[in-house]
């Protein structure tokens, strides 16, 4: 069974500065899906960034990229230039090209930003 | 936009109540999913949907069960609550199309107390 994995219950950064939230994870399969889905406060969880695994370049959105490491099975996210609406509970996802739409979440990671 | 409404963002009941949590999602999407997100242990799948009338268990099914009658309306039922129910509930949408690129649609959660 596939599991994902985030270390760091919490993290902080400063405003304008840059924060790498990590992810690892642990599968047998070779094709599959990666996501970094963000959850704001009483806010509804929207998705960040997403990485098809049999693409060797590592995704961008505007601020946001990943660090995708098959071999390592690490997917590890950079918000670059931290805005204080980045302050959320970020959470990497895993899907399985053969087992439909399932996703399998880690335990999550909350971001906070200072001023 | 996709919306994905739930019927309730507070619910509280008593413990051995039937309760009945409802989705609806209005972009005539073929799957449909509900979460239950605990602190420490990110969101976990209970069941999901492929279409309508159909429905498949997810990772932590038990005390849970669903309805899918409509396309847009996904039901999470809750037979007989009990306190270990106490949780944030989530559903999301997705759609099959060009299924490379799936993303699921969370709607905003529904926070369940059992006393």
């Amino acid at each position: 069974a596939q599991t994902v994995t985030q270390s760091q219950p919490e993290m902080s950064v400063q405003e304008a500065e840059t924060v790498t939230l990590s992810c690892t994870y642990d599968t047998s399969e070779s094709d599959y899906y990666l996501f970094w889905y963000k959850q704001p406060p009483s806010r509804q969880m929207i998705l960040v960034i997403r990485q098809e695994a049999y693409k060797q370049q590592n995704a961008t959105e505007n601020r946001f990229s990943v660090n995708f490491q098959k071999a390592a099975k690490s997917f590890s996210l950079k918000i670059s230039d931290s805005q204080l609406g980045d302050a959320a509970m970020y959470f990497c996802a895993y899907r399985s090209v053969n087992q439909g739409g399932k996703l399998i979440f880690g335990q999550g990671t909350e971001l906070s930003v200072k001023p | 936009d996709v919306k994905v409404t739930q019927s309730s963002r507070y619910l509280v009941k008593r413990t051995g109540e039937k309760v009945f949590l409802e989705c609806v999602q209005d972009m005539d999407h073929e799957n449909m999913f509900w979460y239950r997100q605990d602190p420490g242990l990110g969101l976990r799948l209970i069941y999901f949907s492929y279409d309508v009338k159909m429905k498949e268990k997810g990772d932590i099914p038990e005390g849970y069960s669903v309805s899918r009658e409509k396309k847009e309306r996904f039901s999470l039922i809750l037979e007989s609550a009990s306190t270990n129910q106490t949780s944030m509930y989530l559903c999301a949408s997705s759609s099959n199309l060009r299924r490379s690129q799936e993303t699921q649609y969370f709607g905003p959660g529904t926070r369940l107390l059992v006393l």
